[in-house]
């Protein structure tokens, strides 16, 4: 109950294509959904964040789609770009507390 | 504003023995959180620290411990060192105070122990 599922494993998406990373959880007492990007040898860059209220979040060019009742949550990346090559790791957390549990990570490779 | 410092960013370790990782959080934020990171893997939490005592923990053994100082710096210590302990060790501040609050990661720490 405690996993976060994420899909696909890897991605490649031509320059202005619009990559989708889709994640799911089972237990219903997460309330707080965030999506990080991480380049090789960096930590983990917060990126956008949405909670169970809301269907959508857009912040740029990365939205978050957001299904309550599927207990599934999006990651889509518009006019996706060479500099969004990356893994993605969607996580789900509950409360005020700093535990995240992370999905498995997706690696994007945006291609010129 | 300095982001989540971490200290040493590398580390090489020897199968026994014990390591001391560090984190100065983001300012303005007092609470540490921190996560172990394998190779092509997901963060995966450790324990949480605020007000100097530990809240939270993951399903890490007791080697693994921990302390937060006054001014919200972190250390983590890793005793009896195994092959499995290499990972990147990351670092997370958070602000209680903020409701639903933004955790920040740092660069990690990249132990290897052989």
């Amino acid at each position: 109950q405690q996993q976060v599922k994420q899909s696909p494993q890897s991605l490649i998406v031509q320059k202005g294509g619009i990559p989708i990373i889709n994640c799911a959880y089972e237990n219903t007492a997460f309330d707080y959904f965030p999506w990080y990007q991480q380049f090789p040898g960096k930590g983990p860059a917060l990126l956008i964040a949405i909670r169970p209220d809301v269907s959508e979040k857009k912040e740029g060019r990365f939205t978050i789609s957001f299904n309550k009742s599927a207990k599934q949550f999006s990651l889509h990346i518009m006019d996706s770009q060479p500099g969004d090559s990356a893994t993605y790791f969607c996580a789900a957390g509950s409360g005020n507390t700093g535990k995240l549990i992370f999905g498995q990570g997706t690696t994007l490779q945006v291609k010129p | 504003d300095a982001g989540v410092t971490q200290s040493p960013t590398h580390l090489i370790k020897t199968r026994g023995q014990q390591v001391t990782l560090r984190c100065s959080p983001k300012s303005g934020h007092d609470t540490v959180s921190w996560y172990q990171q394998a190779l092509g893997q997901g963060p995966q939490f450790i324990f949480q620290y605020y007000e100097e005592e530990e809240r939270q923990r993951g399903n890490f053994p007791d080697r693994f411990s921990g302390h937060q100082y006054p001014n919200y710096s972190s250390e983590l210590n890793v005793n009896a060192l195994l092959l499995g302990d290499s990972a990147l060790y990351l670092c997370a501040s958070s602000w209680v105070g903020q409701g639903q609050p933004k955790r920040y990661f740092g660069p990690g720490t990249r132990l290897t122990v052989t």
